[in-house]
């Protein structure tokens, strides 16, 4: 089965301008998560989807941040405007499991967008 | 807030040898604990889920041990191999969302 796939693999843009990151989770899978991680620091939670519903977005860094998963499928992240501090790598992860205890085990990471903002 | 501290950023072994890695966490238990490696450039790969009631987990050359009373979990790889080499991260449960530790550089020396 195809894996969760995260597009553009890099960005770079200026401050002030807006991005756009895409996730496509695994087929079937209904939760979908975003982190993120900065230089030096530990991969954080920002917000967790089930279906198109979001779950939980206490980790979203402020309201220049939106996520996005209509109809249920691929989900999206706009950054807008960006700031030197949104630089980092985004990841997208998806699992199956329904109340977030992994039956199979673990969650599915897509290879990430790594964002410059300059 | 929960803390996740794994023992240090980086670790040499010596080819097959045993490479042995710390995760302690502070406050409350977890229901289960991961284990994930990343290479660079690429996201976390699921390694092992040991639950709050399971002491020891095997899969191959790896071995999770969980220990709730001393809040530690301790990732071993037997027989290690350059290919072992990359940055394995503890992760822990919490309110349906999972929590990373920096995570261990691990080098494995030929």
């Amino acid at each position: 089965e195809a894996g969760v796939t995260q597009f553009p693999s890099h960005s770079v843009i200026e401050k002030g301008q807006t991005v756009t990151l895409r996730c496509d989770p695994i087929s079937g899978h209904d939760n979908l998560y975003w982190y993120r991680r900065v230089m030096g620091k530990e991969i954080k939670f920002l917000l967790h989807f089930v279906k198109e519903s979001k779950q939980d977005e206490s980790g979203m860094p402020n309201n220049r941040f939106l996520a996005e998963r209509t109809g249920g499928t691929y989900s999206t992240l706009k950054v807008q405007p960006a700031e030197l501090e949104d630089s980092g790598v985004y990841f997208c992860a998806s699992s199956q499991e329904g109340q977030g205890v992994p039956i199979l085990g673990g969650y599915t990471f897509g290879s990430g967008t790594r964002l410059t903002v300059v | 807030s929960q803390k996740i501290e794994q023992n240090s950023e980086a670790l040499n072994i010596q080819e097959g040898k045993t490479a042995t890695l710390t995760c302690n966490y502070t406050n409350y238990s977890p229901a289960y604990l991961q284990w994930y490696r990343q290479d660079p450039g690429r996201g976390p790969v699921f390694l092992l889920l040991i639950r709050e009631n399971e002491k020891e987990k095997r899969k191959e050359r790896l071995k999770v041990t969980f220990d709730t009373t001393l809040k530690q979990s301790l990732f071993h790889i037997t027989a290690s191999q350059p290919a072992d080499s990359a940055t394995y991260l503890c992760a822990l449960d919490r309110d349906d969302k999972i929590i990373f530790g920096k995570g261990t550089r691990l080098h494995i020396l030929p």
